[in-house]
């Protein structure tokens, strides 16, 4: 079964800390991944796509690594600012059709404190 | 920039009341996509569509319908309501599939009582 797992939940840190965010998936065969923003009460937004050929992408003080041998991604997030609090979710998309399946994590909390 | 617009945001239903969520983009994509997030869950793809005229289902879409009359709407029809159908409902879309980012619009939160 193809299953996207996000742990922890939740994670605080102080302001100004470097933290990474974790994502796992079951089935290697993926063709991208994605990493998404979600306010509360709000939609989401794309931070990040990696594509299934790619190992890393950067966006500002934003950076997504991938290792499909074992099933893993991180967003990797640099000087912490209490504006990044939000809660982060990665996708995997497989299948060769133009939509494919995604799948999506449980995502992780993240709470900056000033 | 408009990007993907969701009405209503709010809306309470009686079981068995029927009610369209509309979903609009002005970006010009062909892609168009209908979400579920339950608490705690991951989002689910309820229906999808590439293109005016065309729609398939995704992996929840018993209770629901769709159509795709242009390339600007994308509206999403709850027949007989149920109360497992409480959720946020999410639309989204891109301009090439799942090759390139995902929009989403604002969420419409939906209570059956």
């Amino acid at each position: 079964k193809q299953e996207v797992t996000q742990i922890p939940a939740a994670l605080s840190v102080p302001e100004g800390e470097n933290l990474v965010l974790n994502c796992s998936f079951t089935d290697s065969a993926i063709y991208n991944l994605q990493w998404f923003r979600q306010d509360p009460g709000k939609g989401l937004t794309s931070l990040l796509l990696i594509q299934s050929s790619q190992r890393e992408q950067t966006s500002g003080r934003l950076n997504a690594s991938l290792d499909k041998s074992s099933g893993r991604s991180t967003l990797y997030i640099a000087a912490s600012q209490p504006g990044d609090s939000a809660t982060y979710l990665c996708a995997v998309r497989y299948g060769s059709s133009n939509t494919g399946k995604l799948i999506f994590g449980q995502g992780t909390t993240l709470q900056v404190k000033p | 920039n408009a990007g993907v617009t969701q009405t209503p945001k709010f809306r309470i239903l009686k079981i068995g009341q029927s009610m369209t969520l509309q979903c609009a983009q002005d970006m010009n994509h062909n892609y168009m996509y209908w979400y579920r997030q339950d608490p705690g869950m991951g989002l689910k793809l309820i229906y999808y569509s590439v293109g005016a005229g065309i729609t398939d289902k995704g992996e929840v879409p018993n209770g629901y319908n769709v159509s795709r009359s242009t390339t600007e709407d994308f509206p999403l029809r709850l027949e007989l309501a149920a109360p497992s159908q409480t959720s946020v409902y999410f639309c989204a879309s891109s301009s090439r599939g799942y090759y390139e980012k995902l929009f989403f619009g604002s969420g419409t939160q939906l209570s059956v009582l």
